[in-house]
């Protein structure tokens, strides 16, 4: 089935620095890929939309300025969290949706565990 | 808005036992009705799915049946295993995924 991944696994930063999360579709072009949020032992919240080629569409509530989103081809969305503090330490999760045969599916990425220190 | 609620657990089973857990959704129109399980760090995993009303999805002895009349999407399995033991999301997708708060189950050997 299609795969979508995500680097890194897990990372680990210093208050104040910027950390950029790639996730990538494996076998299939997305236009479209999704960012969630987990925080622990919580629900995913859906943070933005990423549209190839465009500008991303946030949801409310979510800085665009603190959590960077590009989608620079149709196998790659990057969310840079800029200026990282410890709120930002969370589990972010991608997606990648696909229509095939006028159906929609979107697969979801292993997820990035972020720990701001 | 859309909305998801499962019963929020903890769970805890023995193994072997009857699983239930409950999953109601406010959405207009039609939405495709989903569970995801994530098992210990890792991400979401699709379990099962129904597109449309009295669909049975199922999926490693999982079950679940839209129904549109009870606005319910519950998930069942006759026989749970130690491996298991995971958190499980029912979720909604009309334009965009709508999660609910997840159902933490643990199976005792």
């Amino acid at each position: 089935g299609a795969v979508v991944s995500q680097h890194p696994s897990w990372v680990i930063c210093k208050s104040g620095t910027s950390v950029k999360i790639e996730c990538r579709s494996l076998d299939f072009q997305a236009t479209t890929m999704f960012w969630y949020r987990q925080f622990p032992k919580q629900s995913l919240m859906l943070m933005a939309t990423s549209n190839e080629g465009s500008k991303a569409t946030y949801e409310q509530g979510v800085e665009k300025d603190k959590f960077l989103i590009n989608h620079a081809s149709l196998t790659l969305s990057t969310l840079t969290v800029t200026s990282a503090h410890p709120e930002d330490s969370s589990f972010y999760i991608c997606s990648a949706r696909v229509t095939h045969r006028g159906q929609e599916t979107q697969y979801f990425g292993p997820g990035t565990r972020l720990l701001v220190l | 808005g859309n909305s998801v609620t499962q019963m929020e657990g903890p769970v805890t089973l023995s193994e072997e036992a009857f699983l239930t857990i409950n999953c109601t959704y406010t959405a207009t129109g039609y939405p495709s009705l989903f569970w995801y399980v994530q098992y210990p760090g890792e991400g979401l995993q699709l379990l099962l799915k129904a597109t449309k009303a009295d669909d049975k999805g199922s999926n490693k002895g999982f079950e679940a049946t839209y129904r549109k009349e009870t606005t319910s999407f519950h998930l069942e399995k006759g026989s749970v295993q130690v491996s298991d033991s995971a958190v499980y999301f029912c979720a909604l997708y009309g334009q965009n995924f709508v999660f609910g708060p997840g159902t933490r189950l643990s199976v005792l050997p």
